[in-house]
């Protein structure tokens, strides 16, 4: 069965302080990884998507990161902000040519304290 | 752009009425997702469309589920009849692939928060 695992479930941090989320897998067969940001009461809003070849993608302060042999992923934060407060969800997709099919972890919920 | 939009925000309605959820997606974005979230079961795939067309309903969960997309500018998300498990807040999403459908950002609405009394 595949699954997608986020760790840890919750963390809160100093404004200023990096982070860094975790992914791991078991998805087969692998075809990309998204992370996604969720501000309360919104949509989400993608971050990166990596696929087998890619193993650092980065986006302004985030910057995440893929170990297909291990089947982990990362999602590294920089100089935390308190709009980074939010719950990140790591998607791990099957699939080829035009299907898809995601498995989402429950993800992380990040507060950034002042 | 003004993004996907959804309506209604929220809704609350008594167990087996009729719900339906509308979703406007991104101009020119040729597939369109509908998602289901829950604390309990977090994200869920329900179906998606390509150029109006359904790919993939194998994550709708009932027979009282139905989605449609009579254009490239509308779809909807009906339940019928509801029933107090449905409540969870949809989210309806929309792409374009150009041939990469696997590799592209999904831009998702705000949602609807449903609840069924």
């Amino acid at each position: 069965k595949n699954q997608v695992e986020q760790s840890p479930q919750s963390l809160i941090i100093l404004e200023g302080k990096n982070c860094t989320l975790q992914c791991n897998y078991t998805v087969s067969p692998f075809s990309n990884l998204r992370w996604y940001k969720q501000d309360t009461g919104r949509g989400p809003v993608s971050l990166t998507i990596m696929t087998f070849s890619e193993n650092t993608k980065s986006n302004g302060r985030y910057t995440a990161t893929l170990d297909a042999d291990t089947k982990q992923s990362s999602l590294h934060i920089t100089a935390s902000q308190l709009s980074d407060s939010a719950s990140y969800i790591c998607v791990v997709s099957s699939g080829s040519g035009g299907s898809y099919i995601p498995t989402f972890g429950r993800g992380t919920s990040l507060i950034v304290h002042p | 752009d003004a993004g996907v939009i959804q309506s209604p925000r929220h809704e609350v309605t008594e167990m087996g009425q009729e719900v339906t959820l509308r979703c406007k997606p991104i101009s020119g974005h040729d597939y369109l997702f509908w998602y289901r979230q829950t604390m309990m079961r977090g994200l869920e795939l329900l179906i998606y469309f390509n150029n109006n067309v359904p790919i993939d309903d194998s994550g709708m969960p009932e027979d009282r589920f139905s989605a449609k997309m009579p254009n490239a500018s509308f779809s909807t998300l009906k339940i019928q009849p509801s029933e107090p498990r449905d409540s969870a807040v949809y989210f309806c999403a929309s792409s374009t692939q150009r041939g990469q459908l696997l590799r592209q950002p999904q831009h998702f609405g705000d949602g609807t928060r449903l609840s069924i009394l």
